[in-house]
């Protein structure tokens, strides 16, 4: 399968700070990444879709100020977790499917290892 | 109402025996794909099996495979002779629309844990 890279893998932060979380896809060009956010026990939920050049696409209720995000590259997205509050301590981790295999694996979304976020 | 439901937060299951996550859904998008992953303590997300709405035979992957029962939209996961390794969470998870399309977002299930005993 396809791999995808995250970075850091955890990071702690002092409340008022700003975390920039990296996705790369190492071995297939991405031009779609999601980014999903996972607390404790709890499923993923997506936070927003990254498109290559273009403005990332929010779920509802995901302040899109709070959480930025860049596709500047077709192997690359980051999230920028602004101004980081006790409560956006979570699990943050991004997938993106293989274009080259979405007729055999039908869209596979790849996951990065995630990054766990805690602000203090 | 949920797209994806998953019935069972947890199960035990002894070492070699087979066992059985639910997964139900729904949508009506004639074109859809479910997927299963598996969730270790590490947090990484294992993409373990696929199954396409207009797929024909239920998918295999090894020790995986999906009981794909399209008029109960059901998507059940076997896992045959478990390994104490396979003690994780498990995702269902679904796709609407067909691969490569605008939106191919997936939507989770609420997971199951599965402890295999020894």
């Amino acid at each position: 399968g396809a791999v995808v890279s995250q970075h850091p893998s955890w990071v702690i932060c002092k409340s008022g700070t700003s975390v920039k979380i990296e996705c790369r896809s190492l071995d297939f060009q991405a031009t779609t990444m999601f980014w999903y956010r996972q607390f404790p026990k709890q499923s993923l939920m997506l936070m927003a879709t990254s498109n290559e050049g273009s403005k990332a696409t929010y779920e509802q209720g995901v302040e899109k100020d709070k959480f930025l995000i860049n596709h500047a590259s077709l192997t690359l997205s980051t999230l920028t977790v602004t101004s980081a509050h006790p409560e956006d301590s979570s699990f943050y981790i991004c997938s993106a499917p293989d274009p080259g295999l979405a007729d055999s694996s039908g869209d596979t979304q790849y996951f990065g290892p995630g990054t766990r976020l805690t602000v203090l | 109402a949920q797209k994806i439901t998953q019935t069972q937060p947890g199960m035990f299951v002894q070492e070699k025996e087979a066992v059985t996550l639910d997964c139900t859904y729904d949508t009506s998008d004639p074109s859809y794909g479910l997927f299963w992953y598996k969730q270790p303590s590490s947090g990484e997300m294992i993409f373990l099996i696929y199954q396409g709405s207009y797929d024909q035979q239920n998918a295999t992957e090894g020790r995986y495979s999906l009981n794909f029962q399209k008029a109960r939209k059901s998507a059940n996961l076997v896992i045959s002779a478990s390994q104490l390794g396979d003690s994780a969470m498990y995702f269902c998870a679904m796709r609407e629309g067909p691969p490569g399309g605008a939106t191919n977002k997936l939507i989770f299930g609420t997971g199951t844990l599965l402890a295999v005993q020894p």
